[in-house]
């Protein structure tokens, strides 16, 4: 299968800062990519999905200011938290999808911690 | 899309065969069924994929009925260590955004 990191696995920060997390695709080039946002106990929840070379469409509730995502080319994604708060702390997850190779699925990413104090 | 309904969670031994099934009564023509397995702080990593009938790989089979309406996921002698959440995704997942249901906590004991 394909391969999808994540910088940084864990990051701690402080209230109003801004931290970017950053999703590559390894080995293929991911014409798709979709963030998830994952509270403890909880199941994923799609916040975007961003095509490579366009504006990203955010599901209902999240907030596209606050989070910025950017898809610049096919094998990079970045989530940018703006102004982050301690409710904001929670596992980000990004996934890739890359039709050209015919695959029927998306790679995750293996998640990036993030911690506001 | 189509929404999926699991069980919250199952406990099995160590050695014994395990069946998920997952509801999924308004799936689409095009969509395929996927399934993922997720360990805590971990993301989600494929599992299986199908479409119809029944798929087979190294780790896993699922079984599709004719209709299409439901799914099994089936772990042949689990351990321990497949102790984790597994999710049922129906959709065309490749390019499609992909809405995961609650999934369902597999607990394997000793």
């Amino acid at each position: 299968g394909a391969v999808v990191s994540q910088h940084p696995s864990r990051v701690i920060c402080k209230s109003g800062t801004s931290v970017k997390i950053e999703c590559r695709s390894l080995d293929f080039q991911a014409t798709t990519m979709f963030w998830y946002r994952q509270f403890p106990k909880q199941s994923l929840m799609l916040m975007a999905t961003s095509n490579e070379g366009s504006k990203a469409t955010y599901e209902q509730g999240v907030e596209k200011d606050k989070f910025l995502i950017n898809h610049a080319s096919l094998t990079l994604s970045t989530l940018t938290v703006t102004s982050a708060h301690p409710e904001d702390s929670s596992f980000y997850i990004c996934s890739a999808s890359g039709n050209e190779r015919g695959y029927n699925e998306q790679f995750f990413g293996p998640g990036t911690r993030l911690t506001v104090l | 899309l189509a929404k999926t309904t699991q069980p919250i969670s199952m406990d099995s031994y160590e050695g014994q065969e395990v069946n998920i099934t997952c509801s999924h009564n308004n799936i689409a023509t095009n969509d395929y069924i996927t399934w993922y397995q997720q360990f805590p702080s971990q993301g989600p990593r494929f599992i299986i994929q199908g479409y119809k009938t029944k798929v087979t790989n190294e780790v896993a089979s699922l079984f599709i009925p004719a209709d299409r309406k439901s799914s099994t996921l089936s772990l042949p002698r689990v351990s321990l260590s497949d102790t984790a959440v597994y999710y049922c995704l129906v959709g065309n997942t490749g390019g499609f955004k992909t809405i995961f249901g609650a999934g369902t906590r597999l607990f394997v004991k000793a």
